[in-house]
């Protein structure tokens, strides 16, 4: 068990529709990272907040957008959804902002399936 | 931009035989080096890690060195067990450490 939970575990939608993700780093972690895992794709980084604010985006799409709350967990959320998006969406966390010895512990993922 | 290159599998092997996963890297600064290990079903484990040349990083078994000189980290293990069945993921941190960049990932499959 990484110490990063990830809520919920599954998740069935609609085309078109909205969701969220949400995500609790391990204790004392200021950086969370999102990530998303897609049989054509592999594994991509999506987007890092730390301690609140954006740091680092990747290759994000812009009907989707994350953010950090005051107490560190973070909420992705996805919007007008495809049927592409349907993936695992994985949530990490770090002790840092990112640095040489910084290592990302994982969460068990969310598996987003749009029909 | 820094990039993983992984062996394609699936890997097929028999119980006890001996396991090599190749990993090299394209990296412009001094990236931290994983190996992460997804088992069926299940969420992205870190199995093991190096932050400089030459270290080896360790883990049940499992050991992989970060070589500089030929931008390799890869994944070795004397004798794998059918719970050792996963998909292995090489990774690096990205130039400024705020990202790791994953390979493709290679399939294990380990047979009695």
């Amino acid at each position: 068990d990484s110490g990063v939970t990830q809520t919920p575990k599954h998740l069935i939608t609609a085309t078109g529709q909205r969701v969220t993700l949400r995500c609790s780093p391990r204790s004392g972690d200021l950086s969370v990272y999102w990530y998303q895992q897609s049989l054509d794709q592999g594994l991509q980084f999506l987007i890092q907040y730390y301690n609140g604010e954006e740091r680092a985006k990747g290759n994000i799409l812009e009907r989707f957008s994350a953010q950090q709350f005051p107490d560190l967990h973070s909420e992705l959320n996805l919007s007008s959804l495809e049927l592409g998006d349907s993936a695992l969406y994985f949530c990490a966390s770090s002790a840092l902002a990112g640095t040489v010895t910084d290592t990302q512990y994982f969460g068990p993922g969310t598996r987003l399936t749009v029909l | 931009g820094d990039s993983v290159t992984q062996m394609e599998g699936p890997v097929t092997l028999s119980e006890e035989a001996f396991l090599t996963i190749n990993c090299t890297y394209t990296a412009t600064g001094y990236p931290s080096l994983f190996w992460y290990v997804q088992y069926p079903g299940e969420g992205l484990q870190l199995l093991l890690k190096a932050t400089k040349a030459d270290d080896k990083g360790s883990n049940k078994g499992f050991e992989a060195t970060y070589r500089k000189e030929t931008t390799s980290f890869h994944l070795e293990k004397g004798s794998v067990q059918v719970s050792d069945s996963a998909v292995y993921f090489c990774a690096l941190t990205g130039t400024s450490y705020d990202k790791v960049i994953f390979g493709p990932g290679t399939s294990l499959s380990v047979i009695p």
